[in-house]
């Protein structure tokens, strides 16, 4: 029973090449969370919605945009994907406390 | 803090053996604190929580420890078995509404037959 859903599960894209990672959840959790994770390092936060209400972190760089059309569904948007954007994608959900991950979408760039 | 490392520690054990993974934590107002279990190309997996009122906390085959007073946190896995070779994570963050976590740098737990 996938409660967090993610697709693609692996997503390959031209340098330069917008492209886009869909996340769904099953959980009806209000907030959702967009991740970047490299090899062999803990996940980094891009962004989170709380409800509708949109919050990135400082540090996210303006090539990452993220939409959420309804509670179930949000989309990471990544507008001209360089070489350093190859990574793994968690998206994560929360209502309270724990977080639930997805499976990730591990994305190449070329 | 956030992780930063580009290496992650090795914890090499014999299967059956009990397992201790340590994480030292940043933040003295964290209250929650959750460790994750990640396996190759998946995604984090919860295995146990603890909050800042309890300084032991025990699921199947897996106890938590939290010493406030240092800022630590373990997490223990008894009888240690080849499924339970991954990448874990602590967390910690604030209970309630949203939650920010603050991930470790991660331990990579090696298990031998």
């Amino acid at each position: 029973d996938a409660m967090v859903i993610q697709n693609p599960r692996y997503q390959v894209t031209q340098f330069g090449k917008p492209v886009t990672l869909s996340c769904s959840q099953t959980l009806n959790h209000n907030v959702m969370y967009w991740y970047q994770q490299k090899s062999s390092q803990a996940p980094k936060l891009l962004f989170h919605y709380y409800d509708k209400d949109f919050n990135n972190e400082a540090d996210t760089p303006d090539n990452f945009q993220s939409r959420r059309p309804n509670t179930s569904f949000c989309f990471l948007d990544i507008r001209s994907p360089g070489l350093g954007d190859a990574a793994m994608y968690l998206c994560a959900t929360s209502r309270e406390g724990e977080q639930f991950f997805g499976p990730g979408t591990r994305l190449t760039v070329l | 803090g956030e992780s930063v490392g580009l290496h992650l520690p090795t914890l090499s054990v014999q299967e059956g053996d009990n397992s201790i993974i340590n994480c030292a934590y940043s933040n003295s107002a964290s209250d929650y604190f959750i460790w994750y279990k990640q396996e190759s190309g998946k995604g984090p997996q919860f295995i146990i929580d603890i909050r800042s009122n309890m300084d032991k906390r025990q699921g199947q085959r897996v106890t938590v420890l939290l010493n406030k007073t240092v800022k630590h946190l373990s997490l223990q896995i008894a009888a240690t078995q080849p499924g339970d070779s991954a990448v874990y994570f602590c967390a910690e963050t604030h209970s309630g509404g949203y939650n920010k976590l603050i991930f470790g740098a991660g331990t990579r737990l090696a298990v031998h037959p």
